[in-house]
């Protein structure tokens, strides 16, 4: 019965790695998100896409693409992992922007 | 630029206590604001959504208060309990987006002390 689910929950990998999270939501949504959490705990938007379209695109390096095969599914690659990536990801959705539900978090530690 | 702010940034209170946690934002041209809490290694649970034509919303224990003009936002939590633990973060919904790019603070951290 969740909502929004990301896998996986924690991501260990080595400086220029390339890593991909999956998000997928049951809520019937047609707007997904990627926040990302600093390590100061602040909040800030990378993506979003509406009904597989991407319309927030936030200064963002190129190695961070993501990619939504369908309304219920976003994912993020990121390429050649650097240390400053290392951060928690999460995964929101909503209808046309309004009560925003987010997921439980990836964790993803550059080493 | 729209700025959220909350202050304070940590606060503790004795059980049964009432927790008054402010919110404020520069620019008060909002389609709406947003209250959510952080548990520890967990995800944000959406507790309340006003609108910018709501003053409050009401769920339980809790109570959102919303002054546009002013740029503040309270959330009220009666009688807190040591479950009320967390951190509480605010996020506004600029007017002028179309889909949802929240601006969010910095949050405040809750101590609920039995």
């Amino acid at each position: 019965d969740t909502a929004v689910s990301q896998t996986p929950k924690y991501l260990v990998t080595q400086m220029g790695n390339d890593k991909s999270i999956k998000c997928e939501q049951n809520l019937g949504h047609d707007t997904m998100y990627w926040y990302k959490q600093d390590s100061k705990k602040f909040l800030k938007i990378m993506f979003s896409y509406n009904n597989k379209e991407l319309i927030i695109n936030e200064t963002v390096p190129n190695r961070f693409s993501p990619k939504s095969p369908d309304k219920a599914h976003l994912n993020l690659h990121i390429n050649s992992l650097e240390l400053g990536d290392s951060a928690v990801y999460f995964c929101a959705s909503s209808h046309r922007g309004n009560e925003q539900f987010f997921g439980p978090g990836t964790r993803l530690t550059v080493l | 630029k729209q700025e959220v702010t909350q202050i304070p940034a940590a606060l503790s209170v004795p059980e049964g206590e009432n927790l008054v946690l402010n919110c404020s934002f520069t620019d008060s041209a909002i389609y709406n604001l947003q209250w959510f809490r952080q548990d520890p290694g967990k995800g944000l649970t959406s507790l309340l959504l006003i609108q910018s034509s709501q003053r409050e919303q009401t769920s339980g224990r809790l109570n959102a208060s919303l002054d546009k003009s002013s740029g503040r936002s309270t959330l009220y939590i009666a009688a807190s309990q040591p479950g009320d633990s967390a951190t509480y973060l605010c996020a506004v919904r600029p007017l002028s987006d179309s889909w949802g790019k929240l601006q969010f603070g910095a949050g405040t951290q809750v101590v609920v002390t039995p």
